[in-house]
């Protein structure tokens, strides 16, 4: 059974610090990995998308890779800001169309 | 583009109580599915569907029906509402890997929150 997992559950950084948040997950057998933020209260807005055949994909100050031979995935946000806090989801799509979902890291960038 | 809407966005109901979730797409996703969000539990499936016509049960169905008429609807229906399902629940669509997609960014609505009394 696939099973997705992020740490840290929480973080508190101060502004302008670049960030590391990590998901592991236990079959390499996925078609593509996705991350997630959530605001409070709101649904989830997708951020990246990663195939299985890359190695990492980059929106602005955002960037994913994946090492699926190593069931990881890190996402790195440069130079936080305040408007970052959120939660980051990952979720895995493993057999068929569904997503698995980590439980998430809950982000707090203070100015 | 409205992407996925759902309705309500809030909602309480009395145990016993049948309701339906709407959710709707406009970018002519196969497929649909439907979560719900617990503290600590993170996200899981209750049902989906890769095309109207085609359901099929997630983690956690019991409780919940659902069908798919045409392309752009999927209601999630609570047959007699417990308080175990109170929760936020979520519908997402995108496009389908097995209808031979590799661009399958999922899209979510923003949430119905249920409170079962």
């Amino acid at each position: 059974k696939q099973e997705v997992t992020q740490i840290p559950a929480a973080l508190s950084v101060p502004e302008g610090e670049n960030l590391v948040l990590n998901c592991s997950f236990t079959d390499s057998a996925i078609y593509n990995l996705q991350w997630f933020r959530q605001d409070p209260g709101k649904g989830l807005t997708s951020l990246l998308l990663i195939q299985s055949s890359q190695r990492e994909q980059t929106s602005g100050r955002l960037n994913a890779s994946l090492d699926k031979s190593s069931g990881r995935s890190t996402l790195y946000i440069a130079a936080s800001q305040p408007g970052d806090s959120a939660t980051y989801l990952c979720a895995v799509c493993h057999g068929t169309d569904k997503l698995i979902f980590g439980t998430g890291t809950r982000l707090q960038v203070f100015p | 583009n409205a992407g996925v809407t759902q309705t309500p966005k809030f909602q309480v109901l009395k145990t016993g109580q049948s309701m339906t979730l709407q959710c709707a797409q406009d970018m002519n996703h196969e497929y649909m599915s439907w979560y719900r969000q617990d503290p600590g539990m993170g996200l899981r499936l209750i049902h989906y569907s890769v095309g109207a016509g085609i359901t099929d049960q997630g983690e956690v169905p019991n409780g919940y029906n659902v069908s798919r008429s045409t392309t752009e609807d999927f209601p999630l229906r609570l047959l007699s509402a417990a308080p175990s399902q109170t929760s936020v629940y979520f519908c997402a669509s995108s496009y389908s890997i097995m209808a031979g997609m590799s661009d399958t960014e999922a899209f979510f609505g923003q949430g119905t929150r249920l409170t079962v009394v």
